[in-house]
C-alpha cells in the first residue's frame, strides 16, 4: 500500500523559512516523479512544484520560483520542499503526491494527508 | 499561462441523477487533463487522467471526455458518496500544472 506522510509544517513569521518532508513507502520511490500541491484554508488546489524520479529535473509554479526548492533523497524514500522568504500568501495545507504510473506528471494517484504551514506575525 | 474555468461553481442534484461538470481552458490544450474528487478533511482522489482514462478502482459511472478547450466529467447516476468538490487539472507541454477552482456537487 502506498503511503505518503508529510511533516515539517508549523507557524513561521513572514520572511522565515521551513523545510517540509514527505516520507514515502509501498512503491519504488526512485521510479516515480513527485509533486507538492497546496491548499489555502477553504480554497482550491494550487500546484507548487514537481521533480522527476532521478531528481534531475525540477519544476516550479511562478508564485514560488526562486523561493522554494524541491529535492529528494531516493536512498531514504523522502521528498523535500525547502521554503524561504515565506509570505502570508504561502499559508496553506501542503500535500505531497505521487505521479500516476500510467500518466507520469499528467496526474497524481496517491496523496498524503498534508502538513499545515501558517505564516503569521 | 493556461487558466481552467470550471462550471458550474455549485451543482445541486439528487441521487440517481446524471451530473455533468465542465472544465474550460483559456486556450486549446493537449489532453493531459485529470479530474479529482475531494471530500472535507481528505486529500484529493484521482478519478480520470489524460482526459478519459479512469484511474484504478474508480467506478464506471465516472467518465471523462473532451478535447481542445472543453473537457467534461460525467457521473452517470449519482450515489450518495459522490457529493463532494471536483477539480480539473491540466499539465502543459512545458510542465506547468494548473487546477481549476472546483465545482461543488451538493445534494438537492
Amino acid at each position: 500500500e502506498v503511503q505518503l506522510v508529510e511533516s515539517g509544517g508549523g507557524l513561521v513569521q513572514p520572511g522565515g523559512s521551513l523545510r517540509l518532508s514527505c516520507a514515502a513507502s509501498g512503491f519504488p520511490f526512485s521510479s516515480f516523479s513527485m509533486t507538492w500541491v497546496r491548499q489555502a484554508p477553504g480554497k482550491g488546489l494550487e500546484w507548487v512544484s514537481a521533480i522527476t524520479g532521478s531528481g534531475g529535473s525540477t519544476y516550479y509554479a511562478d508564485s514560488v520560483k526562486g523561493r522554494f526548492t524541491i529535492s529528494r533523497d531516493n536512498s531514504k524514500s523522502t521528498l523535500f520542499l525547502q521554503m524561504n522568504s515565506l509570505g502570508v500568501e504561502d499559508t496553506a495545507l501542503y500535500y505531497c503526491a505521487k505521479a500516476a504510473a500510467a500518466a507520469g506528471l499528467n496526474a497524481f494517484d496517491s496523496w498524503g494527508q498534508g502538513t499545515l504551514v501558517t505564516v503569521s506575525s | 499561462e493556461i487558466v481552467l474555468t470550471q462550471s458550474p461553481a455549485t451543482l445541486s442534484l439528487s441521487p440517481g441523477e446524471r451530473a455533468t461538470l465542465s472544465c474550460r481552458a483559456s486556450q486549446s490544450v493537449n489532453s493531459y487533463v485529470a479530474w479529482y474528487q475531494q471530500k472535507p478533511g481528505q486529500p484529493p482522489k484521482l478519478l480520470i487522467y489524460d482526459a478519459f482514462n479512469r484511474a484504478t478502482g474508480i467506478p464506471a459511472r465516472f467518465s471523462g471526455g473532451g478535447s481542445g478547450t472543453d473537457f467534461t466529467l460525467t457521473i452517470s447516476s449519482l450515489e450518495p458518496e459522490d457529493f463532494a468538490v471536483y477539480y480539473c487539472q491540466h499539465r502543459s507541454n512545458w510542465l506547468s500544472i494548473t487546477f481549476g477552482h472546483g465545482t461543488r456537487l451538493e445534494i438537492k
